[in-house]
């Protein structure tokens, strides 16, 4: 069975650094998908930067990136130049596409950009 | 694109009543669609997973009499919990999937909040 593990349940950055989030998965499948989702204070979950596992090429979103290790199964979520705005809880998630179509998700990290 | 609705946003109800949750893809059809429940400061427990015209798979531990799922059309997807009990008081989010947007993204509804009396 696929699970995901966020090892950071909370984390803080100052406006404008660069922060890293950390996300490790486990699988037996080849390909697949891997997503970061935030949700802020709303709690309507957003779609942050997706990965496609066959793809070598990490994925950037504007000042969102990824650094995709698939042999060490590592997804970590980069937010460079934070913004007050980026505080919220953000969730990795996993999917295959020989599954069931379900989404696993972490357990989430909480972030807070401080002013 | 690839907006999904829900409503109502908010509902309070009294023990031993009902209550029905819609979920609407506004500008996709959504072949698949899904339900969440999230506790406070958890992460998203999926209870099910529906495909327009056919009856909904439930996670194991969710109890489908309770938690009845509708996906009659390629927009619409409702969740009713029946007998509701202050238990059932939570944050329910859907989700959906299809052929005209992102097949492997599912894309959220921004939840509905309920508490039961």
């Amino acid at each position: 069975a696929q699970t995901v593990t966020q090892s950071q349940p909370e984390m803080s950055v100052q406006e404008a650094e660069t922060v890293t989030l950390s996300c490790t998965y486990d699988t037996s499948e080849n390909n697949y998908y891997l997503f970061w989702y935030k949700q802020p204070p709303s709690r309507q979950m957003i779609l942050v930067i997706r990965q496609e596992a066959y793809k070598q090429q990490n994925a950037t979103e504007n000042r969102f990136s990824v650094n995709f290790q698939k042999a060490a199964k590592s997804f970590s979520l980069k937010i460079s130049d934070s913004q007050l705005g980026d505080t919220a809880m953000y969730f990795c998630a996993f999917f295959t596409t020989s599954g069931t179509y379900k989404y696993i998700f972490g357990t989430g990290t909480r972030l807070k950009v401080l002013a | 694109g690839a907006v999904v609705s829900q409503h109502p946003s908010w509902v309070i109800c009294k023990s031993g009543t009902s209550v029905k949750i819609e979920c609407r893809s506004l500008d996709f059809q959504a072949t698949t669609m899904f339900w969440y429940r999230q506790f406070p400061k958890q992460s998203l427990m999926l209870m099910a997973t529906s495909n327009e015209g056919s009856k909904a798979t439930y996670e194991q531990g969710v109890e489908k009499d309770k938690f009845l799922i509708n996906h009659a059309s390629l927009t619409l997807s409702t969740l009713t919990v029946t007998s509701a009990h202050p238990e059932d008081s939570s944050f329910y989010i859907c989700s959906a999937r299809g052929p005209q947007a992102s097949t492997d993204t599912q894309y959220f509804g921004p939840g509905t909040r309920l508490t039961v009396l």
